[in-house]
């Protein structure tokens, strides 16, 4: 069974500062997905990062893929109030199975000014 | 493209009542996958379809809940009879594939009284 972990899975953070958020799963896989989530919204897609080395960027986030080591990373840079929100990863299992995607129980990110 | 559509958008119903949730997924898109999330479980996926098919029901958390999908632009969520555990909201997904990037629908927000 795949399994999704995320760290932390709160942080409070303020402008301006650097931080990064942890994506680490069980088993193979070759395509990771980022959503973030606001407070009574739908999951909006982020990143699709589909093979080990890929790293996506968009504004002040970017995120990374580490195939071998099972971990992405999506990074924060700067920090704004407007990227406060909660943010999944999601990992297929790409060594056969037929399971959808597995999410990550989010991490909850709270930018203060 | 008007994405993924979800109806209603909230329902609140008595204990015993039978509730039917709709989902139009994104036209061309072949796999749909219907999820709840609550605070305490998080996000989980209840079914997925392939080209119609289910192909993995193993999260549908017992008999009062059944999924449906006639044709490649319609699916329903039922249960019946509804308790006040079933309160939640609830995603349908779409994807071109099923190990492709999702797209959530707004929710359905359900609560059982």
């Amino acid at each position: 069974e795949l399994k999704v972990e995320q760290n932390p899975l709160f942080l409070s953070m303020q402008e301006g500062k650097n931080y990064t958020i942890y994506c680490n799963y069980s088993t193979t896989s070759d395509r990771l997905y980022w959503y973030r989530q606001d407070p009574g919204k739908s999951l909006e897609s982020l990143f699709v990062l589909l093979s080990n080395g890929a790293v996506k960027q968009e504004g002040r986030l970017m995120a990374s893929l580490d195939t071998k080591a099972r971990l992405s990373t999506l990074h924060i840079t700067a920090a704004v109030h407007d990227l406060s929100a909660t943010y999944f990863c999601a990992v297929w299992d790409s060594g056969g199975g037929a399971d959808g995607l597995t999410f990550g129980k989010g991490t909850h990110l709270i930018i203060q000014p | 493209d008007a994405g993924v559509i979800q109806s209603p958008r909230h329902e609140v119903t008595e204990m015993g009542q039978e509730v039917t949730l709709r989902c139009k997924p994104i036209s061309g898109h072949n796999s749909l996958f219907w999820y709840r999330q609550t605070m305490m479980r998080g996000l989980e996926l209840l079914i997925y379809f392939n080209n119609n098919v289910p192909i993995d029901d193993s999260g549908m958390p017992e008999d009062r809940f059944s999924a449906k999908m006639p044709n490649a632009s319609f699916s329903t969520l039922k249960i019946q009879p509804s308790e006040p555990r079933d309160s939640a909201v609830y995603f349908c997904a779409s994807s071109l594939q099923f190990y492709n990037e999702q797209f959530f629908g707004p929710g359905t927000r359900l609560t059982v009284l």
